[in-house]
């Protein structure tokens, strides 16, 4: 069975700080990655995908891939407390349409 | 661009009463579309997806049924609530090939009563 799995937090850290989301996966046929935002109460954003090894970056947020290591990680640079939700982690294999999602990791970014 | 929507919002059904919830996508073709139902503090979890009209894949045996009666519309019923059924149901779409994630919808919180 395919697993994600994200600490669920929360996490929480000073604004400004650099937050650092991490998921592991089983699946070593995994190649697609995806990370999406939730607010309490609203549906999933989409925020980041990345395929490759190595580092993604979209703004405040860089995606990293290790797949050897089979782990992807979501850092967010000078966090705000609107970052404040709770971000999931999906994988999916290859050929595959269809994502295994973590439970995700609650993070809370204090004034 | 893509858009999707979802309705209602929010629903409160007695136990034993019908359910219809209903998703459509404008602004693309032949999408896949997904219902995904996230229980409190639980994780996201697939109940039914569809590459196409007609073509429904349950993920899990339960109360529930999906229909695709037009590419672009995806309808969520069941004929009887439980009161496990409730939940934040969530529509989603993709490309065919899901590369580039999912779309969500706004949800629907049901709560079965």
């Amino acid at each position: 069975q395919k697993e994600v799995e994200q600490n669920s937090g929360p996490l929480s850290v000073p604004e400004g700080a650099i937050a650092s989301l991490n998921c592991t996966y089983s699946d070593r046929g995994s190649q697609s990655f995806f990370w999406y935002r939730q607010y309490s109460g609203k549906s999933p954003e989409l925020i980041m995908f990345i395929y490759s090894n190595g580092d993604k970056e979209d703004g405040r947020f860089t995606a990293q891939l290790n797949k050897a290591s089979q782990y992807v990680s979501l850092l967010i640079r000078d966090s705000q407390p609107s970052d404040s939700a709770t971000y999931l982690c999906a994988v999916a294999s290859g050929g595959s349409y269809i994502p295994t999602f973590g439970r995700g990791t609650s993070l809370i970014v204090h004034p | 661009s893509q858009t999707i929507h979802q309705w209602p919002a929010t629903l409160v059904q007695p136990v034993g009463s019908p359910l219809s919830l209903e998703c459509t996508v404008e602004g693309t073709s032949n999408p896949n579309l997904y219902w995904y139902r996230q229980a409190a503090g639980r994780g996201l979890q697939l109940l039914f997806y569809s590459v196409g009209i007609g073509q429904i894949s349950s993920e899990v045996p339960q109360n529930l049924s999906a229909s695709r009666p037009q590419d672009r519309q995806f309808i969520l019923s069941s004929k009887k609530l439980l009161l496990s059924d409730s939940g934040f149901y969530l529509c989603a779409w993709s490309t065919p090939g899901g590369t580039y994630g999912y779309t969500f919808g706004s949800g629907t919180r049901l709560t079965v009563v």
